[in-house]
């Protein structure tokens, strides 16, 4: 069964900190890995992608690394912000599904929460 | 400028009303989404037009009729509203039609329906 399990579920942390977290998938055939940030009352917003071939990839303070033998990916916030706190999302693209398209499996996401 | 918008941002209706909620993007773009975030934050699609044609209609209740006047509007309507509807629906859109998590998705504010 195509899932994507995401740890933990919710972190708090302080401000200045940093934090990793985690992305576990079962998704095949895999095509890509999408991290999304929401924050509270928005729509997502896409981080990074990564494609089989990729290891990391970064985007400012975050990155994200991918191991696509053990089908695991992390992201790591560097030196958080109040503004980092929101709930991150792990998205993996798979198997081809209605009209051609890939199926797109989405985690639960991590609620993260930075304090001063 | 908002890229993607959705009118309206909250919407507190009876079970049994009809309802609709109107999205618009300004990228550009050539395919637009319909996604339910329920009160798990779990997102899930609904609906995927490409240039105006139905290209994803995943398991959702003929309750729910999408329309599509243009490329660049595309309306959700709900008859006979559940207690089960309630939940943050989201509209998003990406550049082309290359199949889900090919391109970068970007997601309205999102509206909170209500049903009492």
């Amino acid at each position: 069964k195509n899932q994507v399990e995401q740890s933990p579920q919710s972190l708090i942390i302080l401000e200045g900190k940093n934090c990793t977290l985690q992305c576990n998938y079962t998704v095949s055939p895999f095509s890509n890995l999408r991290w999304y940030k929401q924050d509270t009352g928005r729509g997502p917003v896409s981080l990074t992608i990564m494609t089989f071939s990729e290891n990391t990839k970064s985007n400012g303070r975050y990155t994200a690394t991918l191991d696509a033998d053990t089908k695991q990916s992390s992201l790591h916030i560097t030196a958080s912000q109040l503004s980092d706190s929101a709930s991150y999302i792990c998205v993996v693209s798979g198997p081809v599904g209605a009209g051609n398209n890939r199926k797109l499996i989405w985690g639960l996401g991590t609620s993260l929460a930075v304090n001063p | 400028d908002t890229a993607v918008s959705q009118t309206p941002k909250y919407l507190v209706t009876q079970m049994g009303n009809d309802k609709s909620i109107k999205c618009e993007q300004n990228l550009g773009h050539d395919t637009m989404y319909w996604y339910k975030q329920d009160s798990k934050k779990f997102l899930k699609i609904m609906f995927s037009y490409n240039n105006k044609e139905l290209i994803i209609n995943e398991t959702v209740p003929n309750r729910f009729s999408p329309k599509s006047p243009d490329k660049a509007h595309l309306n959700l309507h709900i008859n006979s509203l559940e207690l089960g509807d309630s939940a943050v629906y989201f509209c998003a859109s990406s550049q082309h039609n290359r199949g889900l998590g090919a391109d970068t998705q970007y997601f309205g504010p999102g509206t909170r329906l209500t049903v009492l």
